[in-house]
């Protein structure tokens, strides 16, 4: 079992749409969970950063942490095609060398 | 926010030859700088970390004579891959530690023929 799984889709949503992509983890020590996007040929983007059970809200991103579960998930409101990427989730923990543990990614694409 | 600066963006060697890619932060100190290395629709896979005047920490199966890491500064790491093979040919990306996350250069798409 990886320590953190992530649907690697392809996600495909029309133009406007509320876009999930949710990430599971194994390991209870995560105490760090960012979202990042990738376009294609490029580095990782951070999206959401945080650290704490809860929702976040960033313009029409929402990162969401359920420590209980072990779930993280990051809505994307009013998609546009310009959000077609691929979102990596990462995680880590103090103690753990700062290291990120990443989940597989998922693509999506937004459909005009 | 912090950038990172990672150049080349591509470059072709052929096979036997080395390849240098460096890592700048441009507007703070990386005290620790991460590589990766990302095959196509894969997600990326942590090499190497590398700590300003130490010696790189390498996960386990890398080749630590084969990807040659310095960290001389705390804004500069550089990743050497020595005696390049087809079979490194891969999208190298480095990344360093900042206060609100982890910031990730541009990525390098290294070919070897």
């Amino acid at each position: 079992q990886k320590e953190v799984e992530q649907d690697p889709g392809p996600l495909s949503v029309p133009e406007g749409a509320i876009v999930s992509l949710n990430c599971t983890y194994s390991n209870s020590a995560f105490q760090y969970f960012m979202w990042y996007r990738q376009y294609s040929r490029k580095g990782p983007e951070l999206l959401m950063y945080t650290y704490s059970s809860g929702n976040k809200e960033d313009g029409r991103f929402t990162a969401q942490v359920d420590k209980s579960s072990k779930y993280i998930s990051l809505f994307i409101r009013d998609s546009q095609p310009s959000d077609s990427a691929t979102y990596l989730c990462a995680m880590s923990f103090t103690g753990g060398g700062n290291k990120l543990t990443f989940g597989t990614g998922t693509q999506l694409k937004v459909e005009l | 926010g912090a950038v990172v600066s990672q150049h080349p963006s591509w470059v072709i060697c052929k096979s036997g030859t080395s390849v240098k890619i460096e890592c700048r932060s441009l507007d703070f100190q990386a005290t620790t700088m991460f590589w990766y290395r990302q095959f196509p629709k894969q997600s990326l896979m942590l090499m190497a970390t590398s700590n300003e005047g130490s010696k790189a920490t390498y996960e386990q199966g890398v080749e630590k004579d084969k990807f040659l890491i310095n960290h001389a500064s705390l804004t500069l790491s550089t990743l050497t891959v020595t005696s390049a093979h087809p079979e490194d040919s891969s999208f190298y990306i480095c990344s360093a530690k900042t206060g609100d996350g982890y910031t990730f250069g541009s990525g390098t798409r290294l070919t070897v023929v």
